[in-house]
């Protein structure tokens, strides 16, 4: 079964520092792997989605993410994190047959200024 | 480009009561998803369309829970009668076809419902 965990509730950084929002995974075969971001009393955004080639994958406002095969994981980075930048933050996989999203339980990210 | 569109936001009921959400996919997107957001937790899949039918409905409880999609764009999901455990964001996402190159989902702002 199709599984993705976020290890981390929170993750708290000052602006303008790197972050990081931790994501593994568990799919049988090739991977399809998503970032989102929710804003409150919002829907989710699409930040990211890695298919296949390159394993670092650049996205929506400045963020990347890279893909590790050994480690089964897909983590969330931005070089220099901004205030505006805290918000909910779900990563999603399913398989290459097509079968829905599995998302994380999310990772609430806080830039403080 | 007009996204997901969803009404209402906001919805409070008492329990036993009716209720329907309403959804608007993307133009030209075929595929359409219902998905429950319990808090503090990720979306949960309820139903999947392809076009007018469903193709993924294995998470619906269909003793309560109906979905339509009759035209194969608009879509509408109701809960009758509505139970406590059903508050949560309902949240409606299209794609192109699943499976195909531009298969992400995009996410409509959801309805919250609070069932008292």
């Amino acid at each position: 079964a199709q599984s993705v965990a976020q290890p981390e509730d929170q993750v708290n950084v000052a602006e303008g520092n790197p972050l990081t929002v931790k994501c593994t995974y568990s799919v049988s075969g090739n991977p399809y792997l998503f970032w989102y971001v929710q804003y409150p009393n919002r829907g989710l955004q699409f930040l990211l989605k890695y298919i296949t080639g390159d394993n670092l994958v650049k996205g929506s406002y400045g963020f990347e993410a890279e893909f590790n095969k050994s480690q089964t994981s897909f983590h969330l980075k931005k070089p220099s994190a901004l205030v505006s930048d805290s918000a909910l933050y779900f990563c999603a996989v399913r398989d290459q047959a097509g079968t829905a999203l599995i998302f994380g339980k999310g990772t609430t990210l806080s830039v403080s200024s | 480009e007009a996204g997901v569109v969803q009404s209402p936001r906001y919805k409070i009921i008492e329990k036993k009561q009716p209720v329907a959400f309403w959804c608007n996919p993307i133009s030209g997107h075929n595929t359409l998803y219902w998905y429950r957001q319990n808090l503090g937790q990720g979306p949960e899949l309820l139903i999947r369309y392809e076009n007018e039918e469903a193709v993924d409905d294995s998470q619906l409880p269909k003793d309560r829970f109906s979905a339509e999609r009759l035209k194969g764009v608009d879509s509408t999901l109701k809960i009758q009668p509505a139970e406590l455990g059903d508050s949560a964001v309902y949240l409606c996402a299209s794609s192109l076809p699943l499976g195909g190159p531009g298969d992400t989902q995009y996410f409509g702002p959801g309805t919250r419902l609070t069932v008292l």
